[in-house]
């Protein structure tokens, strides 16, 4: 099974600063790589796939990168609505496996 | 606009079985893969099954192989899950998802409201 690691657990921002999440895979998945946003009492939200295209509708300042192991998730610039839960997905190999998730919180 | 509306799930003892089903529209049903993950009280998400388009590649997630069974009706727009043996650690809102693209590699690119599923005596 290829483990996913998300890192920090917790990251305490400021609106209007930059947010830098970070997940790791166990092994190689190349870039079958999903991020997520899942807000309190609402359901996850496709926010990135394939590591570093943006789904529709999402706006320019969430930006992926990374391939391999190492992926990052960028929010350039928070907005208030942008304060919740950040999951990563991998999709290359059998299970599919989440993070645990990073919770992003307005300091 | 895609829609999916999850359905089936309750209170149900330890042991039994349930059937969770997932009526989809708003797009070409069977061009896609679709998927159920699931998150219980207050933890995060965890990836359940994935069936591809023509139902030819499935994978389940180590803690429901051999007691769960996904399965689509194309003709229907429907996603099922079979859920047999069913456990406490079993208990969680099951959410429906619609694939990126037919094949099971797929990331979830819409997602279900959710069933909730408890599983106690």
């Amino acid at each position: 099974e290829v483990v996913m690691t998300q890192s920090p657990g917790t990251l305490s921002v400021s609106p209007g600063e930059r947010a830098t999440l970070s997940c790791r895979a166990s092994q190689s998945i190349g870039t079958n790589l999903a991020w997520y946003q899942q807000i309190p009492g609402q359901a996850p939200r496709l926010l990135i796939y394939a590591a570093s295209t943006r789904a529709t509708g999402i706006p320019a300042r969430f930006r992926g990168i990374g391939s391999g192991t190492d992926f990052t998730l960028t929010i350039s610039s928070l907005q208030s609505e942008d304060f919740a839960v950040y999951y990563c997905q991998q999709y290359n190999n059998w299970p599919r496996t989440f993070g645990p998730g990073t919770k992003v919180d307005i300091k | 606009e895609v829609q999916l509306v999850e359905s089936g799930g309750g209170l149900v003892q330890p042991g039994r079985s349930l059937r969770l089903s997932c009526a989809a529209s708003g797009f070409t049903f069977d061009d896609y893969a679709m998927h159920w993950v699931r998150q219980a009280p207050g933890k995060g998400l965890e990836w359940v099954s994935t069936i591809s388009w023509k139902s030819d590649n499935i994978g389940y997630a180590d803690s429901v192989r051999g007691r769960f069974t996904i399965s689509r009706d194309n003709a229907k727009s429907s996603l099922y899950l079979q859920m047999n043996s069913l456990r406490a650690e079993d208990t969680a809102l099951y959410y429906c998802g619609k694939g990126k693209v037919g094949s099971s590699s797929s990331s979830i690119d819409h997602w279900g409201q959710g069933t909730l599923v408890t599983v106690s005596s």
